[in-house]
């Protein structure tokens, strides 16, 4: 049981805008900045958003975070094939000491 | 270009110990914290521990705390995790990444490829 909470599966078709949600806790979320990672199967993971909404070099405008208290959102617009992936949301928990990581949400486009 | 290569992954029996490591280059190694993650296969990802820059910081997630060691060597430009008293719950791959820390957070911006640990008899 992960301490950050993400739906199993998201699907979409492609050039559609989907969103993965991810909800913690006081500790965590709501204290702390969500970090958002992109798995493509068989690969390393791949910084996608940090501190809740800022986008890394090198990323496409089509992905965005957001916040708001205690839980966090992932949105992906104008959809692709290879947006395919597993995505992970992350943060620090007070609690625990701890980066604790969400179970990950698989995105199919369809 | 930042590369982060990870060793010392292998099988090894229940009980036994396992020391990983973790060659940097590409960036200043000794101004960052860096951190291991680990994913057992078709899983999620799991934090197992973290050190900054000068060693003086260190983190262990729940399920290793006890059994693992993280340490540096700045000089080297390397990253270990010493593995003991590994049950089958360690079979996972094996992640170094590097952290990059602010007055406000830190996050993850470089992973390497991985180091598979299997336990097994």
């Amino acid at each position: 049981q992960s301490v950050l909470t993400q739906p199993p599966s998201v699907s979409e078709v492609p050039r559609q805008r989907v969103t993965i949600s991810c909800s913690g806790g006081s500790s965590n979320i709501g204290h702390n900045a969500v970090n958002w990672y992109q798995q493509v199967h068989g690969k390393a993971p791949k910084l996608l958003i940090y501190y809740d909404d800022l986008l890394p070099s090198g990323v496409s405008d089509r992905f965005s975070g957001s916040k708001s208290g205690t839980s966090a959102s992932l949105a992906i617009s104008g959809l692709q094939s290879e947006d395919e992936a597993d995505y992970y949301c992350a943060a620090w928990d007070d609690s625990l000491n701890a980066w604790v990581f969400g179970g990950g949400t698989k995105l199919t486009v369809l | 270009e930042v590369q982060l290569v990870e060793s010392g992954g292998g099988l090894v029996q229940p009980g036994g110990s396992l020391r990983l490591s973790c060659e940097a280059s590409g960036f200043n190694f000794d101004e960052h914290a860096m951190h291991w993650v680990r994913q057992v296969p078709g899983r999620g990802l799991e934090w197992v521990s973290g050190i900054n820059w000068n060693s003086h910081s260190i983190g262990y997630g729940d399920s290793v705390k006890g059994r693992v060691s993280i340490s540096r060597d700045n000089a080297k430009n390397s990253l270990y995790l010493q593995l003991n008293t590994l049950g089958s719950e360690d079979t996972a791959l094996y992640y170094c990444a590097k952290g990059v820390r602010s007055s406000y957070s830190e996050y993850f911006d470089d992973w390497g490829q991985g180091t598979l640990v299997t336990v097994s008899s």
